[in-house]
């Protein structure tokens, strides 16, 4: 069974760092390129990142870009994010998701994760 | 700075037809976006709807049906049914590893 499933969230104080996990199983994780996509409270979905399948290719969101850094460990089947410098709008559910096609882009997410909570508060 | 635009809000009757679209503050929306659709219940995980303008994700019902209308991408679902209540998001892939989401349709069924 295909799946993600996110893990590290929690609360931080403004400035502060937290690196969110997403371990895959069900599928090669090395294959697949990976994003992180987030939603704050009561709002809409928000890109956030991409990486593709052996980490040479990375993009950020201009709202996170120089704070967070997206990363993968393909011989454990886990993604990362690390959020540093937190701000009280990073607040939101971080989800994990998969492009479908092997080792190049479908430019579409068909695998989700159930999310983690950040909540950037003091 | 690019923004996708959706309708805010919906509603739609039982066994109705309802189409949502997906534009762009700039320009016109084309198959070169390969626009998706998700579909997300509160409290839930998005589900994949369309991918690449018109291609239903497994599992999807055939009533979920997307295309290129004028100069935006479009959901349409044929009879809705109560459990289609729900927010519907857009997204467009805008190059060089960017994608932007719209912010989203609450659709009602009432």
């Amino acid at each position: 069974q295909v799946q993600l499933v996110e893990s590290g969230g929690g609360l931080v104080k403004p400035g502060g760092s937290l690196r969110l996990s997403c371990v895959a199983s069900g599928f090669t994780f090395s294959d697949y390129y990976m994003s992180w996509i987030r939603q704050a409270p009561g709002k809409g979905l928000e890109w956030v990142s991409y990486i593709s399948s052996s980490a040479s290719n990375i993009y950020y969101a201009d709202s996170v870009k120089g704070r967070f850094t997206i990363s993968r460990d393909n011989a454990k089947n886990l993604l990362y994010l690390q959020m540093e410098s937190l701000r009280a709008d990073d607040t939101a559910v971080y989800y994990c998701a998969r492009d479908p096609c092997r080792s190049t882009s479908c430019y579409y997410m068909d695998v989700w994760g159930k999310g983690t909570t950040v909540t950037v508060s003091s | 700075q690019t923004v996708v635009t959706q309708e805010p809000s919906f509603s739609v009757s039982p066994g109705g037809t309802v189409t949502l679209t997906c534009g762009l503050s700039s320009g016109s929306v084309s198959t070169s976006y390969y626009p998706s659709w998700y579909q997300q219940t509160p409290a839930q995980a998005p589900r994949t709807l369309i991918y690449s303008t018109n291609s239903r994700s497994s599992g999807v019902p055939d009533r979920f049906s997307g295309s290129i209308l004028g100069n935006k991408a479009a959901l349409t679902i044929t009879g809705a049914q109560a459990d289609d209540e729900s927010d519907y998001y857009c997204v467009l892939y805008m190059g060089s590893g960017i994608w932007v989401f719209g912010g989203g349709t609450k659709l009602t069924v009432l």
